[in-house]
């Protein structure tokens, strides 16, 4: 299994530019997540996904949209690109079937900076 | 709004002492905390998991406490070694939030031979 994976892994934007990050996960997880983490800032949720088709804000959602196009993947999307979203980007992923306690799963991070 | 802080943004000790962590809470009681380690350049990857209602959990040369009163886990790491540094995060589960978790922004531990 390949976990998480995204791509790409680094991007460089100038401000306005669109693009859109790719997150798949091989391991049939119902629940998908964005981050981005900032230094001193920790890890914050943008978006998430409890379930194919469903999608919802987190705690800094503003400036991105997101497609959970099947239960596989999870993209995000930065539909016009400014300097404050210059940040490392992470996709997780959950089980969440209600066994158990689930723990986060996360990919190595697409490096984006904005011009 | 939930609030969880880690004490520390850098801690340096010695090789083979052990290493205490802190993450503090405030608010609502989370159903669990767990722990993470990241490597630059990598995504973080779960070490431990420890619900409300345990006190104490090991794995190896790892221990987490959980004191619900305090709202505050500690995350120690007995017999440090260099390969050990690394930044830690702690992370909040309030449970049935969608499997959300809330991160600290991380203790980065520097273990010197």
């Amino acid at each position: 299994n390949a976990g998480v994976t995204q791509t790409p892994k680094f991007q460089v934007l100038k401000t306005g530019q669109s693009m859109t990050l790719q997150c798949a996960q091989d391991m049939n997880h119902n629940s998908m997540y964005w981050y981005r983490q900032d230094p001193g800032m920790g890890l914050r949720l943008i978006y998430y996904s409890a379930s194919e088709g469903t999608t919802d804000k987190g705690e800094v959602p503003n400036g991105y949209n997101v497609s959970r196009l099947n239960k596989r993947e999870f993209s995000l999307r930065l539909e016009s690109a400014a300097p404050s979203q210059t940040s490392v980007y992470f996709c997780a992923s959950i089980s969440q079937d209600g066994v158990g306690t689930d723990t986060q799963y996360f990919g190595p991070g697409t490096r984006l900076t904005v011009l | 709004s939930q609030k969880i802080e880690q004490n520390s943004e850098a801690l340096n000790i010695q090789e083979g002492k052990t290493a205490t962590l802190t993450c503090n809470y405030t608010n609502y009681s989370p159903a669990y905390l767990q722990w993470y380690r990241q490597d630059p350049g990598r995504g973080p990857v779960f070490l431990l998991l420890i619900r409300e209602n345990e006190k104490e959990k090991r794995k190896e040369r790892l221990k987490v406490t959980f004191d619900t009163t305090l709202k505050q886990s500690l995350f120690h790491i007995t017999a440090s070694q260099p390969a050990d540094s690394a930044t830690y995060l702690c992370a909040l589960d309030m449970l049935n939030q969608g499997g959300k978790l809330i991160f600290g922004q991380g203790t980065e531990l520097s273990v010197k031979p």
